[in-house]
């Protein structure tokens, strides 16, 4: 089983909104991502978690706020956002780390902020 | 620092053959080949790993040239599903993927 979920698969939410986006897998992988991708642009990596540590913040803003509580288990806490943050949010794992392993991408959760 | 893909759009007939290339300007540990169609998340197709060991789909190849930090995948005999985004993804030790900007290949009846 290659599945990673992710919930909801679409949000729409007001700029003064607090909301999460929810990423799960249960193939035993110890790192987990965050991606946003924009219309007809590439993913573009925003968070990593490696054995439930944050390895990588790629200076994302601050209303952004990920969460890992376990190894199955990838939140992502959205407050005070922008219109321009409006794309697919993508959550990807992998089995470990070291820079060979497969990512498994979910289907995303379209998030339009209005 | 995002690869660099080309070319940038193809369109083929069915049945005929497809090259895209990516390249790095640093060292790569893999290059992961990635299709999303539209609406739809990013697709496994295959991973090159430093030292010539291959992982991924059986219909579809590639090449990688550590020296020169380049990755070629070859389509070959394509089919309608083949139609999609292409993405490359180079990672470095620290599971840092960066993805080039992507090669839309549009395949014809």
């Amino acid at each position: 089983d290659t599945e990673v979920t992710q919930t909801p698969k679409h949000l729409v939410m007001g700029m003064t909104n607090k909301k999460s986006l929810k990423c799960e897998q249960h193939m035993g992988h110890r790192a987990m991502y965050w991606y946003k991708q924009k219309a007809k642009k590439p993913p573009e990596l925003m968070f990593v978690y490696s054995y439930e540590k944050l390895s990588i913040n790629e200076s994302v803003p601050s209303r952004f706020s990920p969460e890992c509580p376990n190894s199955s288990l990838l939140n992502l806490h959205l407050h005070a956002l922008q219109p321009e943050d409006s794309a697919l949010y993508l959550c990807a794992s992998s089995q470990g780390g070291g820079g060979t392993d497969t990512q498994y991408f979910g289907p995303g959760t379209r998030l339009t902020v209005l | 620092q995002q690869p660099v893909q080309s070319p940038q759009a193809v369109i083929l007939r069915e049945g005929e053959d497809a090259v895209i290339n990516c390249s790095s300007s640093k060292a790569l540990y893999s290059v992961h080949w990635y299709r999303q169609k539209h609406g739809e998340a990013p697709v496994f197709l295959m991973i090159l790993l430093k030292g010539g060991e291959q992982k991924g789909h059986e219909k579809i190849s590639a090449s990688f040239n550590e020296k020169k930090q380049q990755s070629s995948l070859y389509l070959t005999a394509s089919q309608l599903s083949y139609s999609g985004t292409y993405f490359c993804g180079t990672e470095g030790w620290n599971n840092d993927m960066r993805f080039g900007a992507g090669t839309r290949l549009t395949v014809k009846p």
